[in-house]
């Protein structure tokens, strides 16, 4: 089964609403990263965040570890926030390589 | 300037020739990464390689061989070419290998196959 889970799927804001994106995966993870991608663009990185809870700027994550979740919460959205949102986790195994599985990602509109 | 650097941005190629994407890194990290993208899958990890060492291989296929020259360099060969692929082929790059390092992607080089 699909290892982490995005959702929504897709969200449509109006400029200035708030938005929280939710990330859920099947096993413990080690570290949990959130990226921005614009279309055809490249993937920034926004917060890295294996536990507990991150600002920066606007953006705020929260990861409970043990839960096996994390969200990430988007404040006074913007026009230029459109785009795809994925968290990528890296599973416990004791190896420990560094390899991310990402979500399918979570594809957000403003609108104004 | 752009700190991860990645040549060339778009490549055309046809099927059964073999081509090599560039990937430099300019943050001082020692570990490396290259991940895929395409319509039909999410973004898939490909390599880590840490001080140059190969830590892991999620690739199916003996086609696809990274090279690393140097410490902040490493290039993907991929030999006998197909349509599937094609797809938007990310390095990245963190401070450390393994986990609880932070990674941050070049800007992709977009590979079509013919």
């Amino acid at each position: 089964g699909q290892q982490v889970q995005q959702s929504p799927a897709s969200l449509v804001l109006q400029e200035g609403e708030n938005a929280e994106l939710q990330c859920n995966f099947s096993s413990t993870a080690t570290q949990l990263q959130w990226f921005y991608q614009r279309p055809g663009g490249s993937l920034v990185s926004l917060l890295y965040n294996p536990s507990g809870t991150k600002h920066t700027g606007r953006l705020t994550s929260t990861t409970v570890t043990k839960e096996r979740r994390s969200s990430l919460h988007i404040s006074s959205s913007q026009i230029t926030d459109s785009g795809t949102y994925f968290c990528a986790m890296e599973r416990t195994t004791g190896a420990n390589t560094g390899k991310l599985t990402f979500g399918h990602g979570t594809i957000l509109r403003v609108h104004p | 300037d752009p700190k991860i650097i990645q040549k060339p941005k778009y490549l055309v190629a046809v099927t059964g020739s073999e081509k090599i994407l560039i990937c430099e890194q300019y943050l001082g990290h020692n570990a490396m990464y290259w991940y895929r993208q395409s319509a039909k899958k999410p973004l898939e990890f490909m390599f880590s390689y840490s001080y140059q060492k190969l830590m892991d291989n999620q690739t199916a296929s003996s086609r696809f061989q990274p090279q690393s020259s140097k410490k902040n360099h490493l290039d993907l060969q991929i030999t006998a070419l197909k349509p599937d692929d094609s797809a938007t082929y990310f390095c990245a790059s963190s401070q450390d290998g393994g986990s609880y390092a932070e990674q941050f992607f070049g800007p992709g080089t977009r590979l079509t196959v013919l």
